[in-house]
């Protein structure tokens, strides 16, 4: 099993339709989860931490299901602007801080 | 604020020749990390570094070398270049704390023919 496994996309929606990415990652001590998003030729840039208790920042729901080491993300009201790769990204833990990231989802919001 | 800041920005490389990708951050980060990305592939880590004169190994390392002489910099070095080098290298730096999140460069897009 991957260390952190996406949906493989890509995703085609119309705007404000709603989109789900699910990403599963295979290390129980696990210990921090993160969506990164990229555009297309651009550096990843962090888009929100996801927490045990789940959270949500405006149009983006983030969710973590520890028992079924599931992370998911949600998107209200697509906007054009939100066409971009999503990353899942985890922190297994360490001294190092390395993170593990996802192959990434694409994401295609249409007018 | 700068942030991180990679050079060049695009180089084209003939088979056998060295050069170095250059990283440098303004924010007092201790934690770099050197990543490459490959189309259709997540990000694998190359080198990092936990503090100067600190570095380690990542997933992929054969072909490159670091060093890490201040905070600020980290370049990398590709000393002998191959095709299968050919990628997108991204730098990043955090803070300590694995709840941190990772601020990255704008990337070096580098081709070896």
């Amino acid at each position: 099993r991957k260390e952190v496994e996406q949906d493989p996309g890509p995703f085609n929606v119309p705007e404000g339709a709603t989109v789900a990415f699910n990403c599963t990652y295979s290390n129980s001590a696990s210990q921090s989860f993160f969506w990164y998003r990229q555009d297309c030729r651009k550096e990843p840039k962090l888009l929100m931490s996801v927490y045990s208790s789940g959270n949500e920042d405006g149009r983006f729901t983030a969710q973590l299901n520890r028992a079924s080491q599931y992370i998911s993300l949600l998107i209200r009201d697509s906007k054009l602007s939100d066409s971009a790769t999503y990353l899942c990204v985890v922190y297994s833990g360490g001294s190092n801080y390395k993170l593990t990231f996802g192959k990434g989802t694409l994401l295609t919001v249409n007018p | 604020n700068a942030g991180v800041t990679q050079t060049p920005k695009f180089r084209i490389l003939k088979i056998g020749q060295s050069m170095t990708l250059q990283c440098t951050q303004d924010m007092n980060h201790n934690y770099m990390y050197w990543y490459r990305q490959d189309p259709g592939m997540g990000l694998k880590l190359i080198y990092y570094s936990v503090g100067a004169g600190i570095t380690d190994k990542g997933e992929v390392p054969n072909g490159y070398n670091v060093s890490r002489s201040t905070t600020e910099d980290f370049p990398l070095r590709l000393e002998l270049a191959a095709p299968s080098q050919t990628s997108v290298y991204f730098c990043a730096s955090s803070l300590p704390g694995g709840n941190q999140p990772q601020h990255f460069g704008d990337g070096t897009r580098l081709s070896i023919l």
